[in-house]
Parts: C-alpha cells; structure tokens; sequence
C-alpha cells in the first residue's frame, strides 16, 4: 500500500467555479503535511502547509482529518493559473513521501 | 537569489556508463535530498544528508551514491547506468530536518539510459 495515495484526476474545471479534492495517507505517526504544486515536470514548489485545525491562504483552503488520515485543498474562483498537479505531502520521521498527484486543468 | 541548482539539465547515458549530478544551494540550509520521479509516481527519496557530513538512504538508493561535499553541495552518482534509470531527478533543501519544514527543489535533471 502506498504512504500516500491521490486521486489523480484530471478534474477539468471552468474559470471561477470551486474545485476540491483529497489525498489519504497510511501512516497514523504522520507528523506534518504540505501541499506542492508542480507545473509540467517542473519542480515542486510549496503550495501550503496544512495545519491540524485547517488554513487558508487566499483562494486555497487546506484541511486535515487525522482520524480518518486524509487531506483536503480546495481552490475557489479558479483561475487559469491554477491548472498544475498538486502533490500531497505527508513527513514521516523526518522525511517527506509524495503522493503522485492530482492534476487540475482550468478552462476559459 | 538562485536557490537550488542543478546541473546538467539533460543527458543521455549509455547503459553501463557512470555519471554525476550536480546540486547546489546558496540557502545556508543544513538538509539536502535527491529525489527521482516517474511516470505516475510520487517522488522517490534516493538519498538525503540531514547536515554536512552525513549521509543516510532514502527509499530507494540501490544504484546510486551521494557525497555531501560541503554545506553547499550534495551531488548523486550513477555508477554504472541501467535503463531503470531512466527519470527525473530532483535536489531539494530544507533549512534543517525537522518535521515542519518544506523542502525546496532545484529544476530537475532529465536523465536518459540507452
């Protein structure tokens, strides 16, 4: 069983509408969880870190379920700039594991 | 403010053939990390050196070794190239290894074994 699994989508969504998806992870010692946005094969870059009792940042909402070990991002008022592949992040002892991603494409 | 370099960004390798990727930071972080990933996989942790002067594996190192060279680099070997090889590799660095702290990546090196 994977550490971290995602939906991979695609989720093809129209500009401005919400979109919301979530990863599960295996290990209950999990100790801290990032969202990643990766564009294309280019590097990951840090989206959020996701705190126990949920955060936002802007248009992006993150949400932590402990006791079912998932992890939610929802993205309001889409935009076109947001169309990449958001990798689930989960630190196990020290080190990160990656969920495979899920893409989003955002059309006009 | 370069961050994360890689070098090279691309190559092509015969099987059997041995190289060495380069990663540099300019971030003072104490954590470095090779990572590979693959076509509908998460990144794979290869290697990481938690501070300068020490190395440990990752999830999957066979095939591979890395030298901390200093505080600034952390480079991955290749020994003898096979096609499973074949993927993206990327450095990452972390102002230290504790549990909160995100990781920042170079732009990748795309590697190919003939």
């Amino acid at each position: 069983r994977k550490e971290v699994e995602q939906d991979p989508g695609p989720f093809n969504v129209p500009e401005g509408a919400t979109v919301a998806f979530n990863c599960t992870y295996s290990n209950s010692a999990s100790q801290s969880f990032f969202w990643y946005r990766q564009d294309c094969r280019k590097e990951p870059k840090l989206l959020m870190s996701v705190y126990s009792s949920g955060n936002e940042d802007g248009r992006f909402t993150a949400q932590l379920n402990r006791a079912s070990q998932y992890i939610s991002l929802l993205i309001r008022d889409s935009k076109l700039s947001d169309s990449a592949t958001y990798l689930c992040v989960v630190n196990i002892d020290y080190k990160l594991s990656f969920g495979a991603g899920t893409t989003v494409t955002v059309r006009a | 403010n370069a961050g994360v370099t890689q070098t090279p960004k691309f190559q092509v390798l015969k099987t059997g053939q041995s190289m060495t990727l380069q990663c540099a930071q300019d971030m003072n972080h104490n954590s470095m990390y090779w990572y590979r990933q693959d076509p509908g996989m998460g990144l794979r942790l290869i290697y990481y050196s938690a501070s300068e002067g020490t190395t440990d594996k990752g999830e999957v190192p066979n095939g591979y070794n890395v030298s901390r060279l200093n505080k600034r680099e952390f480079s991955l070997r290749l020994e003898s190239a096979a096609p499973s090889q074949t993927s993206v590799y990327f450095c990452a660095s972390s102002d230290r290894i504790t549990s909160n702290q995100p990781q920042h990546f170079g732009d990748g090196t795309r590697l190919s074994i003939l």
